[in-house]
C-alpha cells in the first residue's frame, strides 16, 4: 500500500473552474507538500504545512492532521494551471531541518479554455 | 530569486559508463539532497547531505552511487558504472535547515542509459 495517495490521477476541468485535489497519507508526518511539476519537468514548491491553511493567490492548500487528509484547491482555473501536482510527506520522525520526503503519484490536472 | 541550477539538462550515456550530474544548491542552504524520477512514476528520495556528509540514503542509493560537494558551491551525483534501468529525472534539492525552511528543486537532470 502506498504510504501517499492522490486522488484524482487525471483531471480535466474548463478555464475558470474550482478544482480540487487529495491527498491521503497513512503514516505520522511532521510536515506535508505541495509541489507542482511542469511539462519541461521542473518542480516547484507550492506549500509546506503542518496544521491548518494556507494561501498564497489562487491556491488554497488545507491539512487535517486527525483525518491525515489534504487538499489542494485552484480557484478561478487557468490553462497555465495545468501541471501535475504532487503531494509528499515528511516523517513524524524527522521534524527537523531534513526535508526526507515520501511523494505521491501526482494529479495531471488539464484546464481547457 | 535565487535557484538550485542543475547541468547537464540532459545526458546520454552508454550503459557502464560513469556519469557525474551536477549541481549548484542555494548559496545559503545547508541540507542538500538527490531525488529520482523514474519516466511515468513517482518522484524518490536518493540521498540527503548535511556538513559535508551523508546523512541519510534510500536502498536505491547503493555502491554505485555516491555524492560529493567539492568546493563551498557545487554538489554532484556520481553514478559509476551505469545501467539501462538509472534512467531517469535527477532532482538535486536544498533547503536552509529549520522545521519550515521550504525544499527548493533545480529543474532536473534527464539521464538516458543506452
Amino acid at each position: 500500500k502506498n504510504e501517499v495517495e492522490q486522488s484524482p490521477q487525471n483531471l480535466t476541468a474548463q478555464e475558470g473552474e474550482f478544482i480540487t485535489i487529495n491527498c491521503s497519507y497513512s503514516v505520522g508526518i511532521s510536515a506535508l507538500h505541495w509541489l507542482q511539476q511542469h511539462p519541461g519537468g521542473g518542480i516547484v514548491s507550492l506549500f509546506m504545512l503542518s496544521s491548518g491553511k494556507k494561501k498564497h493567490g489562487r491556491l488554497i492548500a488545507t491539512i487535517n492532521i486527525q483525518e491525515k487528509h489534504s487538499s489542494l484547491h485552484i480557484t478561478a482555473s487557468h490553462p497555465r494551471d495545468s501541471a501535475v501536482y504532487i503531494c509528499a510527506v515528511r516523517s513524524q520522525y524527522l521534524n527537523t531541518g531534513f526535508q526526507k520526503l515520501v511523494f505521491g503519484t501526482g494529479t495531471r490536472l488539464l484546464v481547457s479554455p | 530569486e535565487p535557484e538550485v541550477t542543475q547541468t547537464p539538462s540532459h545526458q546520454v550515456t552508454q550503459m557502464g559508463q560513469e556519469v557525474i550530474l551536477r549541481c549548484v544548491p542555494i548559496s545559503n542552504h545547508l541540507y542538500f539532497y538527490w531525488y529520482r524520477q523514474i519516466l511515468g512514476q513517482k518522484v524518490e528520495f536518493l540521498v540527503s547531505f548535511y556538513n559535508n556528509e551523508i546523512s541519510e540514503k534510500s536502498e536505491i542509493f547503493d555502491d554505485q552511487f555516491s555524492v560529493e560537494r567539492p568546493d563551498g558551491s557545487n554538489f554532484t551525483l556520481k553514478i559509476r558504472s551505469t545501467k539501462l534501468e538509472d534512467s531517469a529525472m535527477y532532482f538535486c534539492a536544498s533547503s536552509w535547515g529549520t522545521v519550515n525552511s521550504p525544499l527548493h528543486f533545480g529543474n532536473g537532470t534527464r539521464l538516458t542509459v543506452t
